[in-house]
């Protein structure tokens, strides 16, 4: 089985401070894939990245950036100077593989970021 | 468009009524999956379609959850005897492959309203 957990419901800041989003997961599969979707107020589920269970690089996307660790089995996702257009609810997601048996999209319950001019 | 669309956006239903939710794929997409959203629950996995395999009913909460899925494009998801606690967002979603692997394309979701 598998899980993702994000502790953090609700985070609210001032625009232009960083923020980090956690997501903490478990697995038994060796091979994973990881992602960060964004759900906008009243909007579709947009994907912002993936990552497999082998490349631990963090990636950085403009004001985003993403640190994955497999020690501590966390793929966190930093906000650089937020802004008010990333108030969104963000879902970290976990998927195996079909030989793992855990294939299907786990997605976590999602932190709501609320950036306040 | 050439996103994934879902309808009805809006349904509101009486207590034991059936209500069909549709949803339209990205075309060429062979996986397609339905998930739940509840507040404050997260994304809730019912169903998932791959091509012309059997699909992968694991997560369907109870015998009144159906889902079909006609000529590898369109899926209707039924819910027969709707309850209470059946009131939530149906989000669909696409994918070129398998799924696992690359994004998920959402649609923006039916939201049930079971009175």
């Amino acid at each position: 089985a598998q899980k993702v957990t994000q502790a953090q419901t609700e985070i609210s800041v001032v625009e232009k401070e960083d923020v980090t989003l956690d997501c903490v997961y478990e697995t038994r599969d060796t091979t994973y894939y990881l992602f960060w979707y964004k759900q906008p107020p009243s909007g579709e589920l947009v994907f912002l990245i993936r990552r497999n269970s082998f490349d631990e690089q963090n990636e950085i996307s403009g004001r985003y950036s993403w640190n994955f660790q497999k020690s501590t089995s966390s793929f966190n996702f930093t906000i650089t100077a937020s802004q008010v257009v990333d108030s969104a609810v963000y879902f970290c997601a976990l998927s195996g593989t079909p030989s793992g048996g855990s294939y299907i999209p786990t997605f976590g319950r999602g932190t709501s970021l609320i950036v306040h001019p | 468009g050439a996103g994934v669309s879902q309808s009805p956006s809006n349904k509101v239903t009486e207590k034991g009524k059936d209500v069909e939710l549709r949803c339209d794929p990205i075309s060429g997409h062979t996986a397609l999956y339905w998930y739940r959203q509840s507040l404050g629950q997260g994304l809730e996995f019912l169903i998932y379609f791959q091509g012309n395999s059997a699909p992968d009913k694991s997560g369907l909460p109870s015998d009144r959850f159906s889902a079909e899925r006609t000529g590898g494009s369109v899926s209707t998801l039924t819910i027969q005897r709707t309850q209470q606690e059946d009131s939530a967002v149906y989000l669909c979603a696409s994918s070129e492959t398998s799924g696992y692997t690359g994004e998920l394309f959402f649609g923006e979701g039916s939201r049930l309203t079971v009175l």
